[in-house]
This record gives structure tokens, C-alpha cells and sequence, in this order.
């Protein structure tokens, strides 16, 4: 069976950080996979989703960067944080079928 | 633009009782899949419910149902014999196929938080 998972789970940084949060996923091949933040009191914004190896595709311009290394890995970073990246970051992968599957997310937040 | 909207930012309801919470979407797309996601508080997305635009018949999951209207572009969710385990944050969302990318592209709601009251 598919698995996903992310880390940390949870992380408090300074601003003006770097940051890097990490999404693996078991059990499958070529999956597409996206990053999402979650504000409080909003809904999911997709950040950044990726159909392969290196091919990255953003949604909303920020100072966060994605990249996929490997086809299962898929990462998010900044390299300089700010108060508004704070929230919860959630990983997710499809492949054949049309539903999302979500990792635990990681809680992140900027003092 | 497609858009997803959830007018009710909270609600509560007895436990056993029936209770429904609306969604409704904008798209101009004829080919998407609608989906109800819970998020507990342990933070989890947890996939509740599909329903496939072409699809006349409503879906139904257990004690979850949906009332889906494509005409008027509406998507609700019935929980029936609501259960203390079913309080929790719930999203509708709407996949759509995203330009040529081969991907799709989902979009969704700011939630209902649903408590279910003893």
C-alpha cells in the first residue's frame, strides 16, 4: 500500500531562516505530487505540484521554492522566511486515480 | 475563474441527528470531480466522499451521502446518525483538468468546522 510522509511534523524558526520541509511518498511510481499551506481560518492554497523529476510548477509566487530530486521526494524551502510563511503545510500525491492523498503535514512557525 | 465556496464557517449538531453542509462551485469546465474532505484535529486530510460531474446518480459512503446539483453548480454532504468521531473540519473541492500539464488541478473550500454535540 501507498504511503506518504513529511517532516518535521512540527518547527519554529526565526525570521530570515532558511527552510526546508520534506514529502516522501511509498508504494508508487511517477505519482503527481503538490504542496499546499494551510492558513488559519482558509482553505488549502496550493503552492507548487510537480508531474516529474525536476519539473516544478507554481501556483502563487512567494519566496518558497520546490524542487523533486527524486521521483518519491519532493521538497519545499525558502531561504529566507518571513511571518506570513507561517501555517501548516500539507504534501499531497495522486496517480491513476482523481483523488488526493495528504500527508500528516508539518505545523510551521515564524517568530 | 473557478472558485469553491462554503457558506457556513461553523456548525453543530446532536448526536444521531442528520446534519448537511453546503458547498457550491463555480467552473466552466463539463468534465470535473467533486470530493468532501474531513480534517479531525489531528490535522489529517482524510477523503470522505467523490462525486464525478458525469455522473447523475449521488454518491454515497456509510452514513455519508451527497445531494449534487449540477445545474445550480451545488455539492452538499449529509452525515446521517452523526457520531462524536465525526467532528471535524470539512472542505469540499473541485478537480478539474490544469491547461496541458497533464495534471489536474484541485480546488478547495475554507471549510466547515462540524461539532458533533453528546
Amino acid at each position: 500500500s501507498q504511503t506518504i510522509h513529511q517532516w518535521p511534523a512540527t518547527l519554529v524558526q526565526p525570521v530570515g531562516s532558511p527552510l526546508s520541509l520534506e514529502c516522501t511518498v511509498e508504494g508508487t511510481s511517477n505519482p503527481n505530487l503538490y504542496w499546499y499551506r494551510q492558513a488559519a481560518g482558509r482553505g488549502l492554497q496550493l503552492l507548487f505540484y510537480s508531474v516529474g523529476i525536476g519539473q516544478i510548477s507554481s501556483e502563487v509566487p512567494q519566496n518558497l521554492s520546490a524542487s523533486r530530486p527524486q521521483d518519491r521526494q519532493f521538497i519545499l524551502s525558502s531561504k529566507k522566511l518571513l511571518l506570513s510563511d507561517s501555517g501548516f503545510y500539507l504534501c499531497a500525491w495522486r496517480r491513476d486515480s482523481y483523488e488526493q492523498y495528504f500527508g500528516p503535514g508539518t505545523r510551521l512557525t515564524v517568530t | 475563474a473557478q472558485t469553491v465556496t462554503q457558506s457556513q464557517p461553523e456548525m453543530s449538531v446532536q448526536e444521531a441527528e442528520t446534519v448537511t453542509l453546503s458547498c457550491t462551485y463555480d467552473t466552466s469546465e463539463s468534465n470535473y470531480y467533486l470530493f468532501w474532505y474531513k480534517q479531525p484535529p489531528s490535522r489529517q486530510m482524510i477523503l470522505v466522499i467523490r462525486q464525478e460531474a458525469y455522473k447523475q446518480q449521488n454518491a454515497t459512503e456509510n452514513r455519508f451521502s451527497v445531494n449534487f446539483q449540477k445545474a445550480a453548480k451545488s455539492f452538499s454532504l449529509k452525515i446521517s446518525d452523526s457520531q462524536l468521531g465525526d467532528t471535524a473540519m470539512y472542505f469540499c473541492a473541485f478537480m478539474a483538468p490544469w491547461g496541458t500539464s497533464g495534471t489536474y488541478k484541485y480546488i478547495f473550500g475554507t471549510g466547515t468546522r462540524l461539532k458533533v454535540l453528546a
